[in-house]
């Protein structure tokens, strides 16, 4: 059964930080990871998407890393903002059995501070 | 264009009554999704659609727990004769294909079961 961990479970930053969020998942055998932003109240925002073939994705000051062997993926946010405060999600597809489902870690709520 | 949108966006109800809680996809979506999240939890896999067909109904917590999808589009998630234990923001996601594209959630309908 797969399963993801987020570390850490918060983290709180001064305002220009760059800073680094960690999900690792324990079944390797995956389509894809995708990191999501989740703002009180709210749905989740998709931020990137990683094909179980790819290493990085890159989106404006963010950049996610895959290392599939390792069962890990890193989260790179630069120069951090106020407006960057929220819970960050990582997902991950299996690509056998329950492909059609993500597995979700349990978030990082990240606060970034003016 | 129109994202995912649910509806109500906020239910309380007595415990033993029904509820019905609505989906709509973005257009072209083929699949959609429904999951749970629980306070503390983690984000939990409920169901999914193909089309207007859910192959897998054993994410559902309980026989309590239905749903249906017609003409492709919308879905309803039945919950009949309420729990507290129900109480959780129940959110919706579709993706243009099932398996390997980016899953795009609605703000999710929060329930609350007195």
């Amino acid at each position: 059964k797969q399963e993801v961990t987020q570390i850490p479970a918060a983290l709180s930053v001064p305002e220009g930080e760059n800073l680094v969020l960690n999900c690792s998942f324990t079944d390797s055998a995956i389509y894809n990871l995708q990191w999501f932003r989740q703002d009180p109240g709210k749905g989740l925002t998709s931020l990137l998407l990683i094909q179980s073939s790819q290493r990085e994705q890159t989106s404006g000051r963010l950049n996610a890393s895959l290392d599939k062997s390792s069962g890990r993926s890193t989260l790179y946010i630069a120069a951090s903002q106020p407006g960057d405060s929220a819970t960050y999600l990582c997902a991950v597809r299996n690509s056998g059995g329950s492909n059609y489902k993500l597995t979700f870690g349990k978030g990082t709520l990240l606060t970034v501070n003016p | 264009g129109a994202g995912v949108s649910q509806s109500p966006s906020n239910k309380v109800t007595e415990k033993g009554k029904d509820v019905e809680l609505r989906c709509d996809p973005i257009s072209g979506h083929t699949a959609l999704y429904w999951y749970r999240q629980s306070l503390g939890q983690g984000l939990e896999f409920l169901i999914y659609f193909q089309g207007n067909s859910a192959p897998d109904k054993s994410g559902l917590p309980s026989d309590r727990f239905s749903a249906e999808r017609t003409g492709g589009s919308v879905s309803t998630l039945t919950i009949q004769r309420t729990q507290q234990e129900d109480s959780a923001v129940y959110l919706c996601a579709s993706s243009l294909l099932l398996y390997t594209d980016t899953q795009y959630f609605g703000p999710g309908t929060r329930l609350t079961v007195l």
